[in-house]
């Protein structure tokens, strides 16, 4: 069966530091990954998107970069973090096609709580 | 372009009662819609679809597309169906527009 794992689940940084936040998929392959920033009252913003090794699409400009140097593995980095990128940062896997038929459907990790100080 | 609208940010009702998370869309084309749970410390995860025409945990979500709405009905809460909830659409392709969130608190 697939899963996903991202870590760490929680992470304090102070402004301007790095980050790395790491999400990995297992059971499935050439999966479409995604990252999400979830935000109360705000819903899921979609952040990047991934259809394959090195193909990164960004949907919102911003302080953050993403990465995916293996099939199943997507990076979110920021060189610098600041106050505003404090959120929780979800990561995300779908597949086009289940069993021959167009599936649209998501899967999600159990996310990281940043916290930027 | 595609937009999905969950005007209720809170519904709070009381266990036994009948819930009603409502869920707009804007979409030109033929969609494909569905509704994820966030339950307490828990993933977000996948509730139903609109093209299984499943009941998931006594819920069921009609698509109606002349009012261009799929609402998320149970006819009784029980206090375990306290969660996060959000409508999502997918216009034929692997990016989703998720709406912002209806947060369900149901009493005892």
């Amino acid at each position: 069966s697939q899963t996903i794992h991202q870590w760490p689940a929680t992470l304090v940084q102070p402004v301007g530091s790095p980050l790395s936040l790491e999400c990995t998929v297992e059971g499935t392959s050439n999966p479409n990954l995604y990252w999400y920033r979830q935000a109360a009252g705000r819903g899921l913003q979609l952040l990047f998107y991934s259809v394959g090794i090195g193909q990164i699409s960004s949907e919102v400009p911003q302080n953050l970069s993403a990465s995916r140097p293996q099939d199943r593995q997507f990076i979110l980095s920021s060189k610098k973090l600041l106050l505003s990128d404090s959120g929780f940062y979800l990561c995300a896997w779908s597949v086009y096609l289940v069993r021959g038929i167009a599936s649209y459907e998501q899967y999600f990790g159990p996310g990281t709580r940043l916290t930027v100080t | 372009a595609q937009r999905v609208t969950q005007p209720e940010k809170l519904l709070s009702v009381f266990k036994g009662a009948p819930v009603e998370l409502k869920c707009n869309y804007s979409y030109s084309g033929s969609p494909e819609l569905f509704w994820y749970v966030q339950y307490s410390r828990q993933r977000l995860q996948l509730l139903l679809r609109h093209i299984s025409r499943e009941s998931i945990k006594g819920f069921t979500a009609d698509l109606n597309k002349g009012e261009t709405s799929f609402h998320l009905k149970k006819p009784f809460a029980q206090e375990e169906d306290s969660a996060m909830y959000y409508c999502a659409l997918s216009g034929g392709s692997y990016i989703p527009t998720f709406g912002r969130g209806t947060s369900l608190i149901v009493h005892p």
